[in-house]
């Protein structure tokens, strides 16, 4: 089945800091999804984007579907954007499942 | 609209105790999904659901049974709660093709 990996696996940040999560996929997909679980646990969708780019506030995410990569983008960090971020995709053909990477744990700290 | 809306929050059962856990969605998506949340194991999904009265199962559907008379409920009963079923369960929801998933706030279950 299809791979999902995400890099870094833990990352550090002062508050105001700008990073850059990356998201690697094994196969062709139509459909990628970005999450942030915080630390009370909620599962947040922030982008659904299965190509091209898109920006929410300080959040933007770009998907190269022919690459097989998507990068999530958090700029000017805050201490609220601590959690762990997910991509995540849809198989297709078969069940209708989410395949999640394992994660990015991101700390900002004040 | 209220989004994925997940009944209890909080769950303790003793084991062999059956109980239900509600899911309920008011954006009128036709796909519904119950996935668990464990630590080193990630998101796995139990059963699935693309309309009313169609459901699948998943990677990890012993011990659960789901059913979908509507479009807006997607309850997950548990038939005889064993510890191993201590979990975060998450219900989800998306409209169909070419729309993401929307997630609920989760369950917290302990089995003891």
């Amino acid at each position: 089945g299809i791979q999902v990996e995400q890099s870094p696996p833990d990352l550090i940040l002062q508050e105001g800091a700008n990073s850059t999560l990356r998201c690697n996929f094994s196969d062709s997909v139509n459909n990628l999804q970005w999450f942030h679980q915080n630390p009370w646990g909620q599962l947040i969708n922030l982008f659904y984007i299965p190509s091209g780019t898109k920006q929410n506030g300080r959040l933007s995410a770009t998907t190269v579907a022919t690459e097989r990569y998507s990068l999530l983008y958090i700029s000017s960090s805050q201490t609220t954007d601590s959690g762990v971020y997910f991509c995540a995709v849809i198989t297709q053909g078969g069940s209708e499942k989410l395949v999640f990477g394992k994660g990015t744990k991101l700390t900002v700290n004040p | 609209n209220a989004g994925v809306t997940q009944t209890p929050k909080f769950q303790v059962l003793k084991t062999g105790q059956s109980m239900t856990l509600q899911c309920a969605q008011d954006m009128n998506h036709e796909y519904m999904s119950w996935y668990r949340q464990d630590p080193g194991m990630g998101l796995r999904l139990i059963h699935y659901s693309v309309g009313a009265g169609i459901t699948d199962q998943g990677e990890v559907p012993n011990g659960y049974n789901v059913s979908r008379s509507t479009t807006e409920d997607f309850p997950l009963r548990l038939l005889s709660a064993a510890p191993s079923q201590t979990s975060v369960y998450f219900c989800a929801s998306r409209a169909g093709q070419g729309y993401g998933y929307t997630f609920g706030s989760g369950t917290r279950l302990t089995v003891v």
